[in-house]
């Protein structure tokens, strides 16, 4: 079956830098993406890797390692609204997304 | 104004009854999407449709319809409501001339079945 894993919630502090993990096991790869996700409202995305390495976006990185079907979300300088569930989806072989329970970051003064 | 709007935000039914949430998009994405969000599980899909003729049924769409009644509309259906049809629904929308398949949210509706 299709799977993907990620840690179920965080705690980091402000000022901090955090890394959220996630690994998964799906019938083909075509792309995996991260999305944000305040409490009570609509996800939005974050970032997107079909290719292995790093792609960094401000104080968002997303990493990608396809032959150890992983990757990792690394925020820095964590503000308090960072806090909210991160979602990590991969798209399958035949292009459906395949999604994450959702990591929740909790952010501490 | 939402690019991508659900209506209603809220509803509270109870089981057997008949519901429908509607979805209206602004962005002129020819793709859209029913999912269903559960704590504790990933976003499941419903049904998604790529143009006003094609329908396809996702994940879990035993005891959902939907209607594509124009490009910009997509409306999910309950014929008859059941307690564990209670979740958070999300419309969403995508663009297919992107690689990236970023998907595009409405802000959920919040079905309670008693």
């Amino acid at each position: 079956g299709q799977n993907i894993d990620q840690p179920t919630e965080m705690t980091a502090t402000e000022g901090a830098i955090v890394q959220i993990n996630c690994t998964y096991q799906t019938s083909g790869f075509n792309g995996l993406f991260w999305y944000q996700q305040h409490a009570g409202e609509a996800p939005t995305f974050l970032s997107y890797n079909v290719l292995d390495g790093l792609e960094e976006k401000g104080r968002f990185s997303s990493f990608l390692s396809r032959s150890k079907g992983y990757s990792y979300l690394l925020l820095k300088e964590l503000q308090m609204k960072d806090s909210a569930s991160y979602l990590c989806a991969v798209m399958d072989s035949n292009y459906q997304l395949i999604w994450g329970a959702g990591t929740k970051l909790i952010i501490k003064p | 104004d939402a690019d991508v709007t659900q209506t209603p935000r809220n509803r509270i039914t109870k089981t057997g009854k008949r519901i429908m949430l509607e979805c209206s998009q602004t962005k002129g994405h020819d793709r859209m999407y029913w999912y269903r969000q559960d704590p504790g599980l990933g976003l499941r899909l419903i049904y998604y449709s790529f143009d006003v003729k094609d329908i396809n049924k996702g994940e879990i769409s035993d005891g959902y319809s939907v209607s594509r009644q124009a490009q910009a509309k997509f409306s999910l259906s309950l014929e008859s409501a059941i307690p564990n049809q209670t979740a958070l629904y999300f419309c969403a929308t995508s663009d297919d001339s992107r690689d990236t398949g970023e998907l595009f949210f409405g802000e959920g509706s919040r079905l309670t079945v008693l």
